[in-house]
């Protein structure tokens, strides 16, 4: 079975700019989550969706948001960068929540 | 919300030695507690896990207990090798499926 893909795997962006990352579960994982992975603040928990759903949220702002498809497929959007968005973003797929998450390799987004 | 503490940060052993790493959560609603390793520049591999109506499972070196009353759980890792060297998070999680995770520890195992 293919493992979590995450596109793009770098990206470059100027602060102000938007961002969209897709993630792609493994088939037949409906649950997707996302997290942002920062050498100072560790690995943390952005959103999870499940059934196209958005069913936590973590403590970010509002300029996070993200969505799931019907192919379970997750987008996550960041808005109005800022400096401090630099980071690697995370997605982790489960067949159903609270099952074991498998993590996709990530997308590192720099910020300048 | 739930609070995860990891400890020690950084953990250096022989190799052959054991190594043993201590996590604790606040929530007592949390019942799935997985640990993970990452590898520099790679994804965090899941590499085992414990719901809370067990207290202790094992997968060849690598073992992990949990202690409901206390809301402690530990990873426990005999015969390091140096393939062992990495850094390892473990998490906390609820039926809401959010998860929480310590802040790492940066296994060292010297050969």
């Amino acid at each position: 079975k293919a493992g979590v893909t995450q596109t793009p795997r770098y990206l470059i962006k100027t602060r102000g700019q938007q961002v969209t990352l897709s993630c792609s579960p493994i088939s037949g994982h409906r649950s997707v989550s996302w997290y942002q992975q920062t050498p100072g603040q560790g690995l943390q928990f952005l959103f999870e969706y499940f059934s196209e759903t958005q069913r936590n949220k973590g403590n970010f702002p509002g300029r996070f948001s993200g969505r799931q498809f019907s192919n379970s497929r997750s987008e996550m959007n960041v808005s109005t960068l800022e400096l401090g968005d630099s980071a690697l973003y995370l997605c982790a797929s489960s067949l159903l929540p609270v099952y074991e998450q498998y993590f996709g390799p990530g997308t590192r987004l720099t910020v300048t | 919300g739930e609070n995860v503490e990891q400890h020690p940060s950084t953990l250096s052993v022989q190799e052959g030695d054991s190594a043993v790493i201590k996590c604790t959560y606040s929530d007592s609603a949390s019942n799935y507690f997985p640990w993970y390793k990452q590898e520099l520049g790679k994804r965090p591999q899941l590499i085992i896990d414990i719901r809370s109506n067990v207290g202790e499972k094992k997968d060849q070196r690598i073992a992990v207990t949990l202690n409901k009353t206390a809301k402690h759980f530990s990873l426990h890792i005999t015969e390091t090798q140096p393939e062992d060297s990495a850094v390892y998070f473990c998490a906390a999680s609820n039926t809401g499926n959010q998860f929480y995770f310590g802040t790492g520890t940066s296994l060292t195992v010297i050969p």
